[in-house]
């Protein structure tokens, strides 16, 4: 059974502060997500990560994966209020199927951002 | 980014009854995805849908649930004689290449 674990889980930060959200997952997958949750929102696509060493980054976020590890980082830097909200790592590869498969979820880290 | 359109947005019932939940993905997909998110926890797979078939379903995905294609461009997702522990958010997911794009979700409160 694929395990995706995040941490931390809560996060409260100052802007102008840098952090990292860790995503550790159980099982061999070729493909992490990132997302970003506002509160009653949807789910916004962040970042896809498809191999091992790749490494995105959109404004202040940075998303990096080591598949050896099974470790993936969303890096926040010089936060700023706006980015208050919950982040999810997603992976797949549990449901075969092809195309995007099903996802297997973190728990989410609720990220918040004080001036 | 590609628009994935759920109804309704928020649903009340009553224990017991029947829902039908419904989801318009990207333009000609085939493929499409439904998941849940109980309030303030994570999200989790239901169920994939290729082709007018079911391609995996979650432990969570028992019989209660249907998912169907009632016409070319509506999904649905059928949920069967409510319980409490139904009201959640429900989300369908439609792919492009690797990337899953999710609609706007429909909240369902089961009274």
């Amino acid at each position: 059974e694929l395990k995706v674990e995040q941490n931390p889980l809560f996060l409260s930060m100052q802007e102008g502060k840098n952090y990292t959200i860790y995503c550790n997952y159980s099982t061999t997958s070729d493909r992490l997500y990132w997302y970003r949750q506002d509160p009653g929102k949807s789910l916004e696509s962040l970042f896809v990560l498809l191999s091992n060493g790749a490494v995105k980054q959109e404004g202040r976020l940075m998303a990096s994966l080591d598949t050896k590890a099974r470790l993936s980082t969303l890096h926040i830097t010089a936060a700023v209020h706006d980015l208050s909200a919950t982040y999810f790592c997603a992976v797949g590869g549990m449901y075969s199927g092809g195309g995007a498969d099903g996802l297997t979820f973190g728990k989410g880290t609720h990220l918040i951002i004080q001036p | 980014e590609p628009e994935v359109t759920q109804t309704p947005s928020h649903q009340v019932t009553q224990m017991g009854q029947e829902v039908i939940l419904r989801c318009v993905p990207i333009s000609n997909h085939l493929y499409f995805y439904w998941y849940r998110q109980i309030l303030g926890q994570k999200v989790e797979f239901l169920v994939s849908f290729y082709n007018n078939e079911i391609s995996e379903k979650s432990e969570i995905f028992d019989d209660q649930f249907s998912v169907e294609r009632p016409d070319g461009s509506n999904f649905t997702l059928k949920i069967r004689s409510t319980k409490l522990e139904d009201s959640a958010m429900y989300f369908c997911a439609s792919p492009i290449n690797t990337e899953a794009f999710f609609g706007q979700g429909t909240r369902l409160t089961v009274v």
